[in-house]
């Protein structure tokens, strides 16, 4: 019953490495997402997906790659990290109707010195 | 402007207290809508969804208003446990999911 699961839960990097984010549900939901929260901020869209092989973006997309290549996970991809992209992200996944509530991994905390 | 927008807050209120949030979208296509809480930037959960009838669950009340493009919660009875950042989140029949900003909530003895 693990429901979303995040790995890692913790990272820092230098600025200039790159990282990949793992997000995996085992509900067998349509749809995927990622989200970054800074400091005092609510969740912003990084990029979606609203199905296996489909990824669109959201609010704030720029220095940020991911794919869905299997329809249980959605990677988000760091290419060259900055100090810009500390922040908590958050995967969550939800089925297909408009109806469904997100259900949300415990969160990864990133940062980039 | 933000797709969703809602109350800056902070909302700081004693126990017992009644309190309302609010929340503004500006897609029209949204089609569904929640309230969620968050504790200390612990992942959000679940708080209520948000019918167009509108629709309660114990102390908590949301309404929809489609023609106003707005949505609230309203809180009875506040409780400390009730302390927390109260988001709104909006889906699109296109699957975008987008929060607000959230509202913070202090209930003080």
């Amino acid at each position: 019953n693990a429901g979303v699961t995040q790995t890692p839960k913790f990272r820092v990097l230098k600025t200039g490495q790159s990282m990949t984010l793992l997000c995996a549900q085992d509900m067998n939901h349509e749809y995927m997402y990622w989200y970054r929260q800074d400091p005092g901020m609510g969740l912003r869209l990084i990029h979606y997906s609203v199905g296996e092989g489909t990824t669109a973006k959201g609010e704030v997309p720029d220095g940020y790659n991911v794919s869905r290549l299997k329809k249980q996970n959605f990677l988000l991809g760091l290419e060259s990290a900055a100090p810009s992209q500390t922040s908590v992200y958050f995967c969550a996944s939800r089925s297909g109707t408009v109806y469904s509530p997100l259900h949300f991994g415990n969160g990864t905390r990133l940062t980039v010195t | 402007r933000k797709e969703v927008e809602q109350d800056p807050g902070p909302f700081n209120v004693p126990e017992g207290a009644t309190v309302a949030f609010n929340c503004t979208y500006s897609n029209s296509a949204s089609q569904s809508f929640f309230w969620y809480r968050q504790d200390c930037r612990k992942e959000p959960k679940l708080l209520m969804s948000v019918y167009s009838s509108g629709n309660e669950d114990g102390r908590f009340t949301a309404q929809l208003n489609r023609a106003s493009q707005y949505i609230s919660l309203l809180i009875r009875d506040s409780k400390l446990s009730d302390s927390a950042t109260y988001l709104c989140v909006v889906n699109t029949n296109a699957g975008k999911s987008t929060f607000g900003d959230g509202t913070t909530l202090t209930v003080k003895p």
